[in-house]
Formats: structure tokens, sequence, C-alpha cells
């Protein structure tokens, strides 16, 4: 069966450059969700689309945007990257409000 | 605000029973999920409960009081593999799934 995926795995940046990862949801699936980790924290909430139009927002830096397309792929955008940026950014989607499936996560490294 | 509590790490024996408790006070409520995570891996669904009761699935129960703002997980005839991070995620919002801070366990010979 299809699963969500992400692209790239690894990314490593410079402080204040841009990274662009990339999620593509589950066919069919309604809703993506972002989620950023850092290391021995929970996935904390970054933002949500559903069909393709943002639909909730947690706690995103004004550096960070997101967008989905009409293919129903979505990317987040990081700009001005921080040291503290460095997580693990997971993207996961669902269908009517049923569980989430995640990715396999991109393990982003600022430098 | 969003608030989700659960215990930071807990400890069984293989073949024992453990129960992971949450409890949550959210602004909305669609359900309630819980996850798996291994270190280093993503979250996978292990349960669903959006009415108050128990929900069996396999090894792994999950039980729901709305009116408490009260869940548990519960695993039975633990295996090693068991060992990982249990996260409890209220569905706040029709499109807002939000994780609490996980209860790592670990299962010893």
């Amino acid at each position: 069966a299809a699963g969500v995926i992400q692209s790239p795995r690894h990314l490593i940046k410079e402080k204040r450059e841009t990274a662009t990862l990339k999620c593509y949801p589950i066919p069919r699936h309604d809703t993506v969700y972002w989620y950023q980790q850092g290391p021995g924290q929970d996935p904390q909430f970054l933002i949500s689309f559903y069909e393709k139009m943002q639909s909730d927002k947690g706690s995103i830096p004004d550096r960070f945007s997101a967008q989905q397309f009409s293919d129903y792929h979505s990317e987040l955008n990081m700009s001005s990257l921080e040291l503290g940026d460095s997580a693990l950014y997971f993207c996961a989607s669902s269908s009517q409000g049923r569980e989430a499936f995640f990715g396999q996560g991109t393990r982003l490294t600022v430098v | 605000g969003q608030n989700i509590d659960q215990p930071t790490e807990m400890t069984a024996t293989e073949g024992a029973i453990v129960q992971i408790n949450c409890t949550y006070q959210t602004s909305g409520f669609n359900g309630l999920f819980w996850y798996q995570q291994h270190a280093g891996e993503a979250p996978t669904f292990l349960s669903y409960n959006v009415l108050d009761g128990l929900e069996e699935k396999g090894r792994f129960s999950s039980f729901l009081s709305r009116s408490k703002g009260y869940s548990y997980l519960l695993l039975k005839e633990l295996q090693m593999k068991d060992s990982a991070s249990y996260l409890c995620a209220p569905l706040t919002g029709p499109d807002k799934l939000i994780f609490g801070t996980g209860t790592r366990l670990q299962v010893f010979p």
C-alpha cells in the first residue's frame, strides 16, 4: 500500500539559508499535517491543510511557510534557518478525520 | 489552551501488562489517538477512540472517558519490541492532531 513520502530524508543547511521539505500524502487523503520533533521532544504541530486549504496552525515560526498544491503534495519552506531549527520534520496525512499516517521524516541539520 | 499529561517514563517486564494514562484539556475534541514511536522513527498508529469506552485491538486496548478528559492505553503480554514511546494525541479540531509529551516505556526481560 502507498505510504506518505517525504523528501529529502536528510538535509544539511547553513545558518540563514533556506530549506524546502516536500511531502506526498497517501492518495485520496484529504488532510496533511506537518510536525517538528526536536531531540527527546514530542512532535510539535506546525500546520495542517484540508483539501489544499490551510486549516489550522500551531507553533509555526513566521520564517516558515507551507502550502499544498493541486496534486495534493505539500511543501514546507523554511527561511533564515537557525541552529534551533535542527530537528526531524514529519508530514502525515489522513482521510475524513481518521488516523494520520506519518512519513519517515526529513532530518534537518543546521550548521 | 491545550494541555496533555502522560507519565514521562514507565518500566515493565516481558509478559506483563502495563497501563499508560493520559489526561487532556483541549479547546475542542474530535477523538483521541494513540501512537507508538521508536527512537528516530515515525509515529505509527495504534488505536482511536471517539466514543466513551474500550476499544480492543489484539494485545493493545484503549479506553476513553470524554467527561473526565481521560484515556489509557493497555498493553498486554509485553514483548521486548514494545519498548518505545507512546504518544497520546487528541484531535482538537477537524484538522489539528496534538501530541502529548509521550511515555517512554522500557520492557525488561
